[in-house]
């Protein structure tokens, strides 16, 4: 399968832990994006990279969230000192550099803050 | 903000039926939209894009429409089978192409 890879698929943290979720995007994707989806709701934007550069982070929720992608290809995204309100799916998304092209989405990692 | 919102939250159809899921959207400046299909416990699902410079766009049963005039659109399902039963959101991308906004999605819900 060569599709969006997310892992965990699943993440049950106690509050006050770090997590750190990986997204590895499909291989020939330039852009890598992290979104947070609740219960209901359709998923959040959080943050982007084309390639190694981080192009947009001032969606993340608060300092305790970082992201990475150290070589242009697999992502890390971490969240510091969990809180309960960060229970959610983490989605992580690539897509080529065109501009308008379709993103394609991974499962997803879903964390449960405890 | 600008935002992108759907109409209705839940949709029933009966099996065979064609099904219509509506969306607004806000931000007219936006120049590109997709809608997606997410099963319960799974990440979305690309369905269908359509860019500005069109009004209609037709795939496998399905077809998105657009309306720039009063900002809305459209994902027909032709013959919707109890596979079609999902979240559907429709997203747009802002004009530097940089991040898709979704909307609170509909659960499309078929009938045997």
């Amino acid at each position: 399968d060569t599709g969006v890879s997310q892992d965990p698929r699943h993440k049950i943290t106690k509050r006050g832990q770090n997590v750190t979720f990986r997204c590895d995007p499909i291989s020939e994707h330039n852009r890598l994006y992290w979104y947070r989806q609740t219960l209901g709701q359709g998923p959040e934007f959080l943050t982007y990279f084309q390639n190694e550069a981080q192009l947009e982070k001032s969606r993340l929720l608060s300092d305790r969230f970082s992201a990475e992608r150290p070589k242009g290809s697999f992502s890390t995204l971490e969240i510091q000192r969990t809180e309960q309100g960060d229970s959610a799916m983490y989605l992580c998304a690539s897509s080529s550099r065109n501009m308008n092209t379709e993103a394609f989405f991974g499962q997803g990692t879903r964390l449960t803050v405890v | 903000g600008e935002s992108v919102g759907l109409h209705l939250p839940t949709l029933s159809v009966q099996e065979g039926d064609n099904s219509i899921i509506n969306c607004a959207y806000s931000n007219s400046a936006s120049d590109y939209f997709i809608w997606y299909k997410q099963e319960s416990g799974k990440g979305p699902q690309f369905i269908i894009d359509i860019r500005s410079n069109m009004d209609k766009r037709q795939g496998q049963r399905v077809t998105v429409l657009l309306n720039k005039t009063v900002k809305h659109l459209s994902l027909q399902i032709a013959a919707t089978q109890p596979g079609d039963s999902a979240v559907y959101f429709c997203a747009e991308k802002d004009n530097a192409g940089n991040m898709l906004t979704f909307g609170g999605g509909t659960r499309l819900m078929v009938k045997p």
